[in-house]
């Protein structure tokens, strides 16, 4: 079984620009999660979906950021503009009742 | 609000000991409990995990152990291998919705 995949692994930006991120989960998972971890924290939760329904986005900075999963398979998240406390790693997961989650190896964001 | 914590931000422990990871939680609402391993540059990877209705969850080196009147869970390995050297997250869901993680535990197991 395809794990999740996640792209790109690395990106460097300069505040104020622009960047997405990429996830295609493991294919029937309907339940797709968008995690921050920045250094020395756990990974927080930015948005979930079930399917193309957003079902939290509680903690997404939505003034800059946005996420979007068309057709209900591979997501994208946007960070418009970013700061320089957006430096993290991104972390994509997806899950199927009763499994658990499998996470992508992450896409890890320097903001310079 | 820190609902999930693991107050030790670290831990060395020789190899063919026992290694001991704790994590408390304020929710007591939380049902399902979990333990990820992840290694650098990579997602974390599912470890163990236990119910609320269980008190003790056991696969292989691995020991998952939940105390809800303290609010309380610790992972135990034994033995310890250098293999293990790792980041540890414990997390917690509610209704085996999104889960919330602790800040994680850095074990590194010395030969």
């Amino acid at each position: 079984e395809a794990g999740v995949a996640q792209s790109p692994r690395y990106k460097i930006i300069e505040k104020r620009q622009s960047v997405a991120f990429w996830c295609n989960p493991i294919s029937g998972h309907a339940t797709l999660y968008w995690y921050q971890q920045i250094l020395g924290q756990g990974p927080k939760l930015l948005i979930q979906f079930q399917n193309n329904g957003v079902v939290d986005d509680s903690q997404l900075p939505k003034d800059r950021f946005s996420a979007e999963r068309l057709k209900g398979v591979d997501s994208t998240l946007k960070i418009q503009p970013a700061k320089l406390e957006d430096s993290a790693v991104y972390l994509c997961a997806s899950s199927f009742y009763p499994d658990g989650y499998t996470f992508g190896s992450g896409t890890r964001l320097t903001v310079v | 609000d820190q609902q999930v914590k693991q107050n030790s931000p670290s831990l060395s422990v020789q190899e063919g000991r026992i290694s001991i990871l704790n994590c408390d939680y304020t929710n007591s609402m939380f049902d399902y409990f979990l333990w990820y391993k992840k290694y650098p540059a990579e997602g974390p990877t599912f470890l163990i995990s236990i119910s609320s209705i269980k008190d003790k969850n056991e696969d292989g080196r691995f020991t998952v152990f939940l105390n809800k009147s303290a609010k309380h869970l610790s992972l135990h390995i034994v033995p310890s291998q250098p293999g293990d050297s790792a980041v540890y997250f414990c997390a917690a869901s509610l209704n085996t919705d999104k889960l919330i993680f602790g800040t994680g535990t850095r074990l590194q197991v010395f030969p």
